[in-house]
């Protein structure tokens, strides 16, 4: 049962680019979650979504960015005009559906946005 | 911004050692888990809880759901060279559908 995937693994952008970050959650889950990490720091939640549902964007820049998890294929985290403070780690993490709800966040291994 | 505090932010111990982090909210939570993060990688879950008072192990690892469901700990005993890593508490506030992340504990383990 492999676990969440996430691509690409690494991703250099020119600042006014647009950065496309996708995530596969585990086989059977249909919830998927962003979080950003920036250097020597934790993770700070930016989108909950399930199938083509958004649930929770609280943390999400009002600008420039944007998630969605399409009825087939990965979710998709979109930046566009990327600038330079956007350089970070940006994770995205799945769990179970369940009549109570998610409960256990499993993690993929991260995209590295660089923005030069 | 983070809205658990977890401590210590780092630690240097021996190999052998056992060492002990924990957290704490201003809220209630109905799910703790911990997670252990090595460079280069996404956070790997270590422990899952999901009562108030519950206490789990994994081997070496033991961690706890604490009464008042406003904090949780893990104890990590005779500590060895691939503990080193950074250790994230992760809580589920009542009420809502999101995590809460600790800023992390950075453990260093001396040989």
């Amino acid at each position: 049962n492999a676990g969440v995937m996430q691509n690409p693994r690494h991703l250099v952008r020119r600042r006014g680019q647009e950065a496309r970050l996708r995530c596969s959650p585990m086989k059977g889950h249909s919830h998927v979650y962003w979080y950003r990490q920036l250097p020597e720091e934790g993770l700070k939640f930016m989108v909950y979504l399930q199938k083509e549902n958004i649930i929770d964007e609280s943390g999400m820049p009002k600008e420039r960015f944007s998630a969605e998890f399409p009825k087939e294929g990965p979710s998709i985290l979109r930046i566009q005009q990327v600038v330079r403070g956007d350089s970070a780690a940006y994770f995205c993490a799945s769990s179970p559906s369940g009549l109570a709800g998610p409960k256990t966040q499993y993690f993929g291994p991260g995209t590295r946005l660089l923005v030069l | 911004g983070q809205q658990l505090n977890q401590s210590p932010q780092s630690m240097f111990i021996q190999e052998g050692e056992d060492v002990s982090m924990n957290c704490t909210s201003s809220s209630i939570f109905n799910t703790w888990l911990w997670y252990k993060q090595d460079p280069g990688e996404g956070p790997v879950l270590l422990i899952a809880l999901y009562k108030a008072g519950e206490l789990t192990s994994n081997g070496r690892l033991t961690a706890q759901f604490g009464i008042t469901r406003k904090d949780s700990f893990l104890n990590i005993s005779a500590s060895i060279p691939s503990d080193v890593g950074i250790y994230f508490c992760a809580g589920r506030p009542a009420r809502n559908n999101d995590m809460r992340f600790g800023a992390g504990t950075r453990l260093t383990v001396k040989p």
